[in-house]
C-alpha cells in the first residue's frame, strides 16, 4: 500500500520555466512533509519541508504548497535550471520517532 | 563535519550468499535508518536503530537484519541473497530525538546479486 504517491515518473521542462512536481498521500496522520533531491550515485539531499500547520513554505527558487483537504503537496521550482535535473522524492512522516515514508520519485529534466 | 559514510560503495554477490553493509553516521547522531531503493519502487524503509536498539521496522523478510554499536555505527545484513535483493541500500542518520527533517543520507551501497 503506497502511502505517498508521485504519479509522474518523469517531467521535462525548459530552462527558465517553472517546474511543478506533485505528490499525494493517503495517511491523514502525516503532519510533516519533505522533498529530497537525488543525483545518480549520490544519496538523497534534503531540499525543503513543510509542516501541516502551514500551507506554503518558500526557500529561494523552491516553494512547497500543501493542500491538506486534498492530501496533496507540490514543489515549484522557479526558474528551473539545468542543474536541477535530478530525481525528486516526496517524503512524509508522523511527528515523533517515526520513519520517513517516501514516494517513488519523479525524474526532472531541465532542458537548456 | 564529516558526512554519513557507507561502505563498501559497490558489491557483487552470488545468490544464496550473505552480505554485510556498514554505515557510520554523523558524529553526535544516534539514529541510523536503512532504506532500499530499487528502480520504480522509490525508497523503502527497512529499519531504524537508536541507541543500539531497533526502534522501527519496515515490511521486509527476516533475511534482512541489522544492529547498531555503542559508537552509533550500524551494520545491515542480508542472508540467503536473492536476485531481487539487487538494489541501492541507503542509510540516513539523525539525532533521533523526534525532530522533523534533519535526516542526512549516505551515498549508498550498490548491491548486485548474480
Amino acid at each position: 500500500d503506497q502511502q505517498v504517491k508521485q504519479n509522474s515518473p518523469s517531467l521535462s521542462v525548459q530552462e527558465g520555466r517553472i517546474s511543478i512536481l506533485n505528490c499525494d498521500y493517503t495517511n491523514s496522520m502525516f503532519d510533516y512533509f519533505l522533498w529530497y533531491k537525488k543525483y545518480p550515485a549520490e544519496g538523497p539531499t534534503f531540499l525543503i519541508s513543510i509542516s501541516s500547520i502551514k500551507d506554503k513554505n518558500e526557500d529561494g527558487r523552491f516553494t512547497v504548497f500543501l493542500n491538506k483537504s486534498a492530501k496533496h503537496l507540490s514543489l515549484h521550482i522557479v526558474p528551473s535550471q539545468p542543474g536541477d535535473s535530478a530525481v525528486y522524492f516526496c517524503a512524509a512522516k508522523i511527528s515523533g520517532n517515526t520513519p520517513l515514508v517516501f514516494g517513488k520519485g519523479t525524474r526532472l529534466s531541465v532542458i537548456a | 563535519k564529516a558526512g554519513v559514510t557507507q561502505t563498501p560503495r559497490y558489491l557483487i554477490k552470488t545468490r544464496g550468499q550473505q552480505v554485510t553493509l556498514s554505515c557510520s553516521p554523523i558524529s553526535g547522531h544516534r539514529s541510523v535508518s536503512w532504506y532500499q531503493q530499487t528502480p520504480g519502487q522509490g525508497l523503502q524503509f527497512l529499519f531504524e536503530y537508536f541507541s543500539e536498539t531497533q526502534r522501527n521496522k519496515g515490511n521486509f523478510p527476516g533475511r534482512f537484519s541489522g544492529r547498531q554499536f555503542s559508537n552509533s555505527r550500524s551494520e545491515m545484513n542480508v542472508s540467503t541473497l536473492e536476485l531481487g535483493d539487487s538494489a541501492l541500500y541507503l542509510c540516513a542518520s539523525s539525532l533521533g530525538t523526534g525532530e522533523t527533517g534533519g535526516y542526512t543520507f549516505g551515498s549508498g551501497t550498490r548491491l548486485t546479486v548474480v
